[in-house]
């Protein structure tokens, strides 16, 4: 079993839609939780992050965990075209010199 | 202002040969790492060096070596290249402290090997 899961997709929704990414992880030492955003030919870019359980929300875009279920997710509110990009999670523990395990990322398309 | 910046973005070349890959971060931050992306776009970590010290080295081949001048540089040399090691190689980099979330990432080294 991979340390963390991610549906590769493709996601492809309409323009305005509601989106739900998601992962599952299997290691209860972790404590980060982030959301990275990659654009093609591109490379990846900080989204969000998260410490611990909880929610937190910039913008259109709100990030979950749930840790006694070992879940996390990033919503989408009306998606835009811009949004058109794959999303990859990202988690570490705590401590020095902590390794980030990654998602295999899911490709979201949003169509206008 | 690039503040990861990579050279070169692309690079194709042949089998056997040897080539390195520069990059280069302004942005103060003491950790810089190298990772690969393959073409099914899982990121694998490969090598990370805190202050010029070597502070992961995942498994991957001894024909991949990285070189740390100063903290604001990354170098990695590839020997002997083979055709499994055609990808993608990203460059980051991190501020002490934030190590967990805080990566700014270049844009990519597209290698292929033919």
């Amino acid at each position: 079993q991979k340390e963390v899961e991610q549906d590769p997709g493709p996601l492809s929704v309409p323009e305005g839609a509601i989106v739900s990414l998601n992962c599952t992880y299997s290691n209860s030492a972790f404590q980060y939780f982030m959301w990275y955003r990659q654009y093609s030919r591109k490379g990846p870019e900080l989204l969000m992050y998260t410490y611990s359980s909880g929610n937190k929300e910039d913008g259109r875009f709100t990030a979950q965990v749930d840790k006694s279920s070992k879940y996390i997710s990033l919503f989408i509110r009306d998606s835009q075209p811009s949004d058109s990009a794959t999303y990859l999670c990202a988690m570490s523990g705590a401590g020095n010199n902590r390794k980030l395990i990654w998602g295999l990322g899911t490709s979201l398309a949003v169509n206008p | 202002d690039t503040a990861v910046s990579q050279t070169p973005k692309y690079l194709v070349t042949q089998m056997g040969n040897d080539k390195s890959i520069k990059c280069e971060q302004n942005l103060g931050h003491d950790t810089m790492y190298w990772y690969k992306q393959d073409s099914k776009k899982f990121l694998k970590i490969m090598f990370s060096y805190n202050n010029k010290e070597l502070i992961i080295n995942e498994t991957v081949p001894n024909r991949f070596s990285p070189k740390s001048p100063d903290k604001a540089h990354l170098n990695l040399h590839i020997n002997s290249l083979e055709l499994g090691d055609s990808a993608v190689y990203f460059c980051a980099s991190s501020p002490s402290g934030r190590q967990a979330y805080g990566y700014t990432f270049g844009s990519g080294t597209r290698l292929t090997v033919v």
